[in-house]
């Protein structure tokens, strides 16, 4: 059975940092690029960052840009996303996602972020 | 950036009625390998996005076949035959054609 589990997050003042981390299991990790989507409370979704299977393609979003860092070790089979100078607007649940052919499979529970001083 | 354009935003249904979602995308959605990459997903309250529809209209593995997908190029259509009371909750549409992977808004489906 696929298993995405996220974990790492919790409150922090803007300005501040945090690492999430997404464990993978039921399935080859490394045969898949993973993304982060984010949803704020009561409001849509939102690609937030992508890293291919070996790590050597890595996207965000603009809203993201230079502030957060996407990585992965495909020895943990886990999915990483370091978040720094964060901000109010980046209060969501951040979810981890497997990529299978334009398309998110399977999602984790979600790991709920919240910028708040 | 591909945008998804969802209608309508609030769906209220009568229980055993049928029910249909748009989305539109400001460009087409056939990738350069000849597939199209639309999705549709149920979000219940306090739980994360389930996929029910992947490539237009291939149904998930448990998905009721009163759940279907149609469409081509840049406008897609999700079909409930008849809706039920676990049919409740946010759909949402997803192209995966284009980079970067865009949603649109969200449709609330509420029982009247």
């Amino acid at each position: 059975e696929v298993q995405l589990v996220e974990s790492g997050g919790g409150v922090v003042q803007p300005g501040g940092s945090l690492r999430l981390s997404c464990a993978a299991s039921g399935f080859t990790f490394d045969d898949y690029a993973m993304h982060w989507v984010r949803q704020v409370p009561g409001k849509g979704l939102e690609w937030v960052s992508l890293i291919n299977k070996n790590g050597g393609g890595i996207y965000y979003g603009e809203s993201v840009k230079g502030r957060f860092t996407i990585s992965r070790d495909n020895s943990k089979n886990s999915l990483y996303l370091e978040m720094n100078s964060l901000k109010t607007e980046d209060t969501a649940l951040y979810y981890c996602t497997r990529d299978k052919m334009g398309s998110y499979e399977y999602w984790g529970q979600g790991t709920l972020v919240t910028v708040s001083s | 950036d591909a945008v998804m354009t969802q209608s309508p935003l609030s769906l209220p249904v009568t229980l055993g009625q049928p029910a249909s979602i748009s989305c539109r995308s400001s460009q087409s959605l056939v990738h350069s390998n000849g597939n199209t990459y639309l999705n549709w997903f149920h979000q219940r309250p306090g739980q994360s996005p389930r996929r029910l529809i992947y490539e237009v209209s291939k149904r998930d593995s448990g998905v009721p076949d009163r759940f279907s997908g149609s469409g081509s190029g840049t406008d897609f259509t999700l079909k409930i035959s008849r809706v039920e009371a676990e049919d409740v909750g946010m759909y949402y549409c997803m192209q995966g054609s284009h980079w970067p992977y865009t949603f649109g808004q969200g449709t609330n489906l509420e029982i009247k």
